[in-house]
């Protein structure tokens, strides 16, 4: 059974960082790309950020908003996904998703951590 | 960026009726291997997001047979026949064709 679950999220003060993790089991994570998105509170979804497989030599694409305060990064040895951000603003105050990407869509999404940018 | 519109915000109707969700990219989202990079998503309270439909039209493993997905080019549908009320949720349109990867506004269904 595919298993996403993130963690990390919490209270930063404006210009903070924070660092997400995103552990995953029941796959083989070698083998598929993984995503970032974030869902503001009552807001739509919104992708961040992408990191490819070895294959495409870990490849990476940040959505143009966030271009220059994220990274996303992966450990494959632990089946895991990083997004690091940073130059918090109070406008990226969301939940974050991780989510596996079959090559052409999303296929499992985890359940989110909420991150909250407020002095 | 390709820019996906959801015009509709909120649609309301009845269990049982059909309903049509539309999504409009700003290009073409025909790639040269003959498919459409545009999936659906559905999103409830207290639950994961569940992938819908990918390449336009093809249902997820374990999708009911009354979600749709239809459209080509620019023009996209996601049709739900006789509407559950587990149906009731938000449906985002998503393209995957080309960085940075955009989602559509969202188009909540709500009971009338």
């Amino acid at each position: 059974e595919v298993q996403i679950l993130e963690t990390g999220g919490g209270l930063v003060k404006p210009g903070g960082s924070l660092r997400l993790s995103c552990a995953t089991s029941g796959f083989n994570f070698n083998d598929y790309f993984m995503n970032w998105v974030r869902q503001a509170p009552g807001k739509g979804l919104e992708w961040v950020a992408q990191i490819r497989n070895k294959n495409y030599n870990y490849a990476t694409y940040y959505a143009e908003s966030l271009e220059g305060r994220v990274t996303i990064s992966r450990d494959d040895s632990k089946s895991s996904v990083y997004l690091q951000v940073s130059s918090l603003r109070a406008e990226d105050t969301a939940i974050y998703y991780c989510t596996r990407d079959y090559g052409w869509y999303f296929d499992f999404w985890g359940p989110g951590t909420m991150v909250t940018v407020s002095s | 960026q390709i820019m996906l519109t959801q015009q509709a915000e909120s649609l309301w109707i009845s269990p049982g009726e059909r309903v049509s969700i539309t999504c409009r990219a700003s290009q073409s989202l025909l790639y040269t291997d003959g498919k459409h990079y545009l999936s659906w998503y559905q999103q409830r309270p207290g639950q994961t997001t569940k992938a819908l439909i990918y390449h336009a039209s093809v249902r997820t493993d374990g999708v009911p047979t009354r979600f749709i997905g239809s459209g080509s080019g620019t023009e996209f549908t996601l049709s739900i026949e006789h509407v559950q009320p587990e149906d009731f949720a938000i449906y985002y349109c998503l393209q995957t064709l080309k960085s940075p990867l955009t989602f559509g506004s969202g188009t909540k269904l709500e009971i009338k």
